[in-house]
């Protein structure tokens, strides 16, 4: 059964340092997406992207995080300058983006890269 | 603002037993609820879902109820196992939109 894979799985990084978390969504899915969760905490979401631009993004989504999809297979997250606040696990998930309310798709999820900013 | 709150936080049943664990939303422009389970170094994965034009759904071991008016739906775990022993998450979502608004979720501890 395919599935949504991510790397690293662990990642320490110190603070202000860039990271960059990587994730290959299912092959023949259009629409990907970034949550993350803090320890202890729910898991929020950050972002969406379809057809190579944001289409939904949270509070949380602020200049600090970009998104990209540099091939046909992977969708990454950057963070640009980390804080002790981004330590969280960080899920990448995706869906196909085929039915007519992408709203009531499944959302497919990675294991996560768990993210520790000293 | 917590959109989606879950209850309880944690919850110990017995092998046979049935698991019930509740969620209520605010926005009423929700229309899908899923339920996503969640083993220890794994992401979520989906339980179950439903949507606000039928009151109860099953799948199995798996039921949701749920009440529109009340804004509440929840989730029953029949003939609950050990190997059911995970966290269960609610969840929210607009058809129109990409986001699922997590509950905080529920730590469920099924003994032999």
């Amino acid at each position: 059964e395919p599935e949504v894979t991510q790397t690293p799985s662990h990642q320490v990084t110190q603070m202000g340092q860039e990271v960059i978390l990587r994730c290959v969504p299912i092959s023949n899915h259009l629409y990907f997406y970034w949550y993350r969760q803090i320890l202890g905490q729910k898991v929020e979401f950050l972002v969406s992207f379809y057809n190579n631009e944001i289409s939904e993004k949270s509070e949380i989504f602020d200049d600090q995080f970009s998104v990209e999809r540099p091939d046909g297979s992977n969708f990454t997250l950057k963070i640009r300058s980390t804080k002790l606040e981004d330590s969280a696990m960080y899920f990448c998930a995706s869906s196909k983006g085929t039915s007519r309310y992408v709203g009531q798709e499944t959302q497919y999820f990675g294991p996560g890269t768990r993210l520790l900013v000293l | 603002q917590q959109q989606v709150k879950q209850s309880p936080q944690s919850l110990i049943v017995q092998k046979g037993g049935i698991s019930i664990i509740n969620c209520a939303y605010e926005n009423t422009a929700f229309d899908y609820f899923p339920w996503y389970q969640q083993f220890p170094g794994k992401g979520p994965a989906l339980l179950i879902a439903i949507r606000p034009d039928v009151s109860e759904k099953k799948e199995g071991r798996f039921t949701i109820s749920f009440n529109k008016s009340a804004k509440q739906f929840s989730l029953h775990i029949m003939d609950s196992q050990p190997g059911d022993s995970a966290t269960y998450f609610c969840a929210a979502r607009k058809s129109s939109g990409y986001a699922l608004n997590f509950g905080k979720g529920t730590s469920l501890l099924v003994t032999p």
